[in-house]
């Protein structure tokens, strides 16, 4: 079984809708969630990053984390043509484990 | 800060031949890591350190080489370049390694072996 499972899309969806991005994992002891943006041919940039449970919002992103479930996701509000993009969610407890990450487009 | 860089930021070898991928930092991170990414595959951990002195192997480290002498460098060394490692390589630090501190990902450096 992976550490982290997470739907690798594609995801396709007009502008303005709200997007729901999911991971799974199965290792109890990671305490630190992030979700990383990656745009086509550059790196992974952080995009959110929280300890433990519950949630985080800044702007139009909002991360929730449910440890109960070993569940995390993403929310973009209000998504943008400019959103789209892989995202990929990341734990870590003693290192850092990736999902495969989930393509998204936003349709003008 | 320049945060992450990585050179060359293209690459092709012919199999059989060695190169070294360069990573370097300005954080002063303890952590640094080496990640290669394939379609469907994710990111996979090949080798990382905990600090100058001190690698370890990751998921996949066959045929890769690192070191770390200073705390800013990481290299990464192709032994024997082959087919199988075409790729793109990120290099990432952190000021940890448990995660307790975000992880920075460089540009990326897209590996092409003939």
């Amino acid at each position: 079984q992976k550490e982290v499972e997470q739907d690798p899309g594609p995801l396709s969806v007009p502008e303005g809708a709200i997007v729901s991005l999911n991971c799974t994992y199965s290792n109890s002891a990671f305490q630190y969630f992030m979700w990383y943006r990656q745009y086509s041919r550059k790196g992974p940039e952080l995009l959110m990053y929280t300890y433990s449970s519950g949630n985080k919002e800044d702007g139009r992103f909002t991360a929730q984390v449910d440890k109960s479930s070993k569940y995390i996701s993403l929310f973009i509000r209000d998504s943008q043509p400019s959103d789209s993009a892989t995202y990929l969610c990341a734990m870590a407890g003693n290192q850092f484990y990736f999902g495969t990450g989930t393509s998204l487009t936003v349709i003008p | 800060n320049a945060g992450v860089t990585q050179t060359p930021k293209f690459q092709v070898l012919k199999t059989g031949q060695s190169m070294t991928l360069q990573c370097a930092q300005d954080m002063n991170h303890e952590y640094m890591s080496w990640y290669r990414q394939d379609p469907g595959m994710g990111l996979r951990l090949i080798h990382y350190s905990v600090g100058a002195g001190i690698t370890d192997q990751g998921e996949v480290p066959n045929g890769y080489n690192v070191s770390r002498s200073t705390t800013e460098d990481f290299p990464l060394r192709l032994l024997s370049a082959a087919p199988s490692q075409t790729s793109v390589y990120f290099c990432a630090s952190s000021k940890t390694w448990d995660g307790s501190y975000e992880q920075y990902f460089g540009p990326g450096t897209r590996l092409t072996v003939t």
